[in-house]
């Protein structure tokens, strides 16, 4: 069964840089075939892609956060880390992380981490 | 980057209604639309891809269709487990992706 597991601080300052973990298991961050995904969803709003990062440790971002974004992976933890520099307010959100294949023909998102709330307040 | 458009935002039905949830792209995407289910405080979850393929496990009312810009998800007779937010997601452009703002279907 393939399951992904969301980490992180539920609270952070203005300014400060989130990092958070998403802890894979049921699949393999080397396989060939999948890779794994950030999304973010603002309470209320619609869902907002970030980035992935692939087998062969591609990686590609939403262009409009592309300056905050990092996205790496460890692949003996079985582990996808995000890290967003200069948190808002605005930042606060719902942050899930999907598997996605690499083909891109079947370019959707199955399954979902059970997310992770993030509020940036001061 | 490519636009994609819900309607209605929200919609009231009543069990056993069938319902219409349309999904507009900014550009042609070919066939290269998702769909998702949200419940409140859960993740979504994938309905149907390539448009009109249903997801393993996932009832056969629900029905994709569309190509192009224009898509619909239609249920054909709603169950209490139906009423949710739904999404629709672009992958045409993959690997940067877009989804729909979501239409929320509640109880009338």
């Amino acid at each position: 069964q393939v399951t992904l597991k969301e980490s992180g601080p539920a609270l952070v300052k203005p300014t400060e840089t989130l990092t958070l973990t998403c802890t894979v298991s049921g699949f393999s961050l080397s396989n060939a075939g999948m890779g794994v995904t950030w999304i973010r969803q603002p309470p209320g709003k619609a869902l907002e892609w970030l980035a992935h990062i692939f087998p062969n440790d591609e990686k590609s971002y939403n262009t409009s956060l592309k300056n905050r974004l990092t996205v790496s992976k460890d692949i003996s933890k079985s582990q996808v880390v995000l890290t967003m520099t200069n948190m808002d307010p605005v930042d606060t959100a719902t942050y899930y992380c999907a598997r996605i294949p690499v083909v891109a023909a079947e370019g959707w998102f199955d399954p979902w981490g059970q997310g992770t709330l993030v509020t940036v307040s001061s | 980057a490519i636009r994609m458009t819900q309607s209605p935002s929200s919609l009231s039905a009543s069990t056993g209604d069938r319902v219409t949830i349309t999904c507009r792209a900014s550009q042609g995407i070919s066939s290269y639309l998702a769909w998702y289910q949200q419940k409140p405080g859960k993740a979504p979850k994938l309905l149907m891809y390539a448009a009109s393929t249903l997801q393993s496990g996932v009832p056969s009312r629900f029905r994709g269709s569309g190509s192009g810009t224009d898509f619909t998800l239609t249920i054909s007779s709603l169950q209490s487990e139906d009423f949710a937010t739904y999404f629709c997601q672009q992958y045409y452009t993959y690997p940067a992706i877009t989804f729909g703002q979501g239409t929320r279907l509640e109880i009338k």
